[in-house]
């Protein structure tokens, strides 16, 4: 296993535009997360999910986003009518258990012109 | 309410000065985790250290060394003889364990400049 995978590592849209990003874990961890990070901050949670349940989601994922985990596995993250303010990098991260053995996928650079 | 902050925003030191990044947390929980990360120009989030909140021990991994302090709330780390290949954003960052989700709240980070 290498690791968290994220594809594509950059992504160019047009607003308006739906973009779907994808989120190999680690296979043995249980638990992904989302993030997303704005130049100059620190990455900012947005989703959960401990197997194929997403637990929770942060009030910064609008009716606009959605999160998928089929089967526990994979997750995907697609944003609908992109708008100019979803211009971040989108990390993803997997974890065995709570405070433990977080690791950080290369993250999706997103950019809506 | 949990928080991060990290009121360094930039620092800027020549090769070989210590230099420590501050870390103040805010957590009702009694239980948590503590994590710094290192992020490089090529923007992968890379793990350092994480220290629960049991354990105030300092830790020393090499140049890079660590206080963690309850009483001031506080986990700052030190990088000595620093290097250039030092300079990167860091990041300071808090788990709760109530809840169990286990989301990492980050700090807004202290971009690090070492000049050679």
């Amino acid at each position: 296993d290498t690791g968290v995978s994220q594809d594509p590592r950059h992504k160019i849209t047009k607003r308006g535009q739906n973009v779907t990003f994808r989120c190999d874990p680690i296979s043995e961890h249980n638990r992904l997360y989302w993030y997303r990070q704005t130049l100059g901050q620190g990455p900012e949670f947005l989703t959960y999910f401990q197997n194929e349940a997403q637990l929770e989601k942060s009030r910064l994922l609008s009716d606009r986003f959605s999160a998928e985990r089929p089967k526990g596995s994979f997750s995907t993250l697609e944003i609908q009518r992109t708008e100019q303010g979803d211009s971040a990098m989108y990390l993803c991260a997997s974890s065995e258990k709570t405070g433990y053995g977080y690791t950080f996928g290369s993250g999706t650079r997103l950019t809506v012109v | 309410a949990q928080k991060v902050t990290q009121a360094q925003t930039e620092i800027s030191v020549v090769e070989k000065e210590d230099v420590t990044l501050d870390c103040v947390y805010e957590t009702r929980d009694t239980t948590y985790y503590l994590f710094w990360y290192k992020q490089p120009p090529s923007g992968e989030l890379v793990f350092l250290i994480r220290r629960n909140s049991f354990d105030e021990q300092n830790e020393i991994s090499g140049r890079y060394s660590w206080n963690f302090q309850k009483s001031t709330s506080s986990f700052n780390f030190t990088i000595t003889a620093s290097q250039v290949v030092d300079s990167a954003v860091y990041f300071c960052a808090l788990s709760e364990a109530a809840g169990n989700t286990g989301k990492l709240i980050f700090g807004q980070g202290t971009t690090l400049q070492v000049k050679p």
